[in-house]
Parts: C-alpha cells; sequence; structure tokens
C-alpha cells in the first residue's frame, strides 16, 4: 500500500531564518506531488505540485520554493522566512493518471517568531 | 481559484442523513468532481470522486446533476466522527483547488 511521510509535525522558526520541510511517498511510482498551505481558519492554498523529477509549477509568488531530487521526494525551501509565512503545511500526492484523488500527509505546523 | 460554491456551515442530527450541496456552473467536460474532508489539525481526507455518473463508496454517495453543474455528497447516516470541514473541488488535469469548504456540525 502507498504511504506519504511528512516531517517535522511541528516547527517554529524566527524570521529570516532558512525552511525544508520534506515529504515522502513509498509505494508508488511516477506519482503527482503537491504543497499545500492553510492559514488558520482558511482553505488549502495550492502552493507548487510536480509531475517529474525536476518539474515544478508554482501557483503563488513568494519566498518559498520546492524541489523534486528523486521520483518520490518533494522539498519544500525557503531562504529567508517571513511572519506570513507562519502556516498548516500539508504534502499530497496522487496518481500519474488524470483525475485520480489526492493522499495528504499529517502536515508540519509553521510557526514563525 | 475556487471553482466550486458550497454553504460555509451545515448541521445534522446524528444517525440522519445529510446533503452536503456544492455549485460548480464552469465547471468544463473533462473536469472531474472530487470531496474530501477534513479534521482539525490534520491532512484532508478523501472521499469520493466521479465524472457524470452517480458514484456510491463505503463512506457516501454522489450525485452528480445532469448537467454537471452541481453535485450533492452524501453521508446516509451522520455519525459524530462525520463532523468536520468537507470540500468540493474540481480536477483540471493534474491541478486540485480547495475552496472554503462547509464546516459540518453533528448534533447528538
Amino acid at each position: 500500500s502507498q504511504t506519504i511521510h511528512q516531517w517535522p509535525a511541528t516547527l517554529v522558526q524566527p524570521v529570516g531564518s532558512p525552511l525544508s520541510l520534506e515529504c515522502t511517498v513509498e509505494g508508488t511510482s511516477n506519482p503527482n506531488l503537491y504543497w499545500y498551505r492553510q492559514a488558520a481558519g482558511r482553505g488549502l492554498q495550492l502552493l507548487f505540485y510536480s509531475v517529474g523529477i525536476g518539474q515544478i509549477s508554482s501557483e503563488v509568488p513568494q519566498n518559498l520554493s520546492a524541489s523534486r531530487p528523486q521520483d518520490r521526494q518533494f522539498i519544500l525551501s525557503s531562504k529567508k522566512l517571513l511572519l506570513s509565512d507562519s502556516g498548516f503545511y500539508l504534502c499530497a500526492w496522487s496518481a500519474y493518471f488524470r483525475g485520480q484523488p489526492q493522499h495528504f500527509g499529517d502536515g508540519t505546523r509553521l510557526s514563525i517568531l | 481559484d475556487a471553482k466550486t460554491t458550497q454553504p460555509n456551515s451545515m448541521e445534522s442530527n446524528e444517525e440522519e442523513p445529510v446533503h452536503l450541496p456544492c455549485n460548480h456552473s464552469t465547471i468544463s467536460g473533462t473536469d472531474y468532481i472530487h470531496w474530501y474532508r477534513q479534521l482539525p489539525s490534520q491532512g484532508p481526507e478523501y472521499v469520493i470522486h466521479g465524472l457524470t455518473s452517480n458514484v456510491n463508496n463505503r463512506m457516501a454517495s454522489l450525485a452528480i446533476a445532469e448537467d454537471r453543474k452541481s453535485s450533492t455528497l452524501i453521508l446516509h447516516r451522520a455519525t459524530l466522527r462525520d463532523a468536520a470541514v468537507y470540500y468540493c473541488i474540481l480536477v483540471t488535469g493534474n491541478q486540485f483547488y480547495f475552496g472554503t469548504g462547509t464546516s459540518l456540525t453533528v448534533i447528538p
């Protein structure tokens, strides 16, 4: 069966510090991968998605970036965090075929001080 | 860029059916209709999806209007564990856009 791992579960970072969140998927090949952010009490905002190694589509201009160095690994990064980067970050995967369901990780709660 | 419209909140009595509506008047012929639900501090959980025909699974049923401009998620017997935010989204290619969803309260 397929599983998705996302870590850490919580993170507290000072303003201006770098960020690296990692997500890995097991049990499937060539998945579509996604990063979302959710502000408190709000819906999910799609940040990045990837259909293959090295292929990243950005949905929202910001100081975040994403990379996919391996087929089942997706990394969200920032060189300098802003207060507005606080939120609940979720990684998800879906099968390559169009229209297939997404499956989410447990999320990372990021607080910027 | 949410393309769906849902009520902000709904209430249901425990053990009664719940019909959660969703409008998607700009749906294209290749868009899939997906439903997810989210408990506090958790990632969304897939519930059901469809393209044109009604769908049933162990969690719920999805009724899609003939013109596909609206759909309804049906929980046949609401339980307290069904209290969550329910998202209806249109899936275009590989892109998923979530709106703010419907917060379902289940009354014991």
